[in-house]
């Protein structure tokens, strides 16, 4: 399997509602991302997990609650979202050393109403 | 972290010319770069990487090229198909294995 799989696909929700997202992979990858993309724009960082552990957090507001339950799976909290915060979300995993190269999933798009 | 940036946000070419996508970058530190294809719709793709102790990489139908002296990179698609119409991002590996992603280009063949 060298896949990220990325649940669900489409997501659309209110501003009181609180939802997940779910990223889960099986290739044995130690590190694990979201990152946020707005239309015509690059994928922006948000979360690092390394080794199921929180190791970066570009400053994200904290209604984005990330988590890593083990180190094939990691989630995203969502609650009292913004409509600004519609976009696509992206999770991603990282090989070992000497193996670079991200694998993206392919994504959430995420509406808030 | 410092920025990477693209020159040409479009990029048009005919069926079977070759294309070159260029990328500025401004963290001289950053050793390990990489090129994404994104199709609507669909996360990024991984075409091709390289680290800067070199200046030249191919793979199939696509070379990188890196000149750190100028710090610029250049991703070149032979033969260009249809299906290579996307968008392109290059990107830089920063410490602790952080990704950032420059502008983009978007690359429209024309049949």
């Amino acid at each position: 399997d060298t896949e990220v799989t990325q649940t669900p696909k489409h997501l659309v929700m209110g501003m009181t509602n609180k939802k997940s997202l779910k990223c889960e992979q099986h290739m044995g990858h130690r590190a694990m991302y979201w990152y946020k993309q707005k239309a015509k724009k690059p994928p922006e960082l948000m979360f690092v997990y390394s080794y199921e552990k929180l190791s970066i957090n570009e400053s994200v507001p904290s209604r984005f609650s990330p988590e890593c339950p083990n180190s094939s799976l990691l989630n995203l909290h969502l609650h009292a979202l913004q409509p600004e915060d519609s976009a696509l979300y992206l999770c991603a995993s990282l090989g070992p050393q000497g193996s670079y190269g991200y694998t993206f999933g392919s994504g959430t798009r995420l509406t808030v109403v | 972290g410092e920025s990477v940036g693209l020159h040409l946000p479009t990029l048009s070419v005919q069926e079977g010319d070759n294309s070159i996508i260029n990328c500025a970058y401004s963290n001289s530190a950053s050793d390990y770069f990489i090129w994404y294809k994104q199709e609507s719709g669909k996360g990024p793709q991984f075409i091709i990487d390289i680290r800067s102790n070199m200046d030249k990489r191919q793979g199939q139908r696509v070379t990188v090229l890196l000149n750190k002296t100028v710090k610029h990179l250049s991703l070149q698609i032979a033969a260009t198909q249809p299906g290579d119409s996307a968008v392109y991002f290059c990107a830089e590996m920063e410490y602790g294995n952080k990704l950032v992603f420059g502008a983009g280009t978007i690359l429209r063949v024309k049949s």
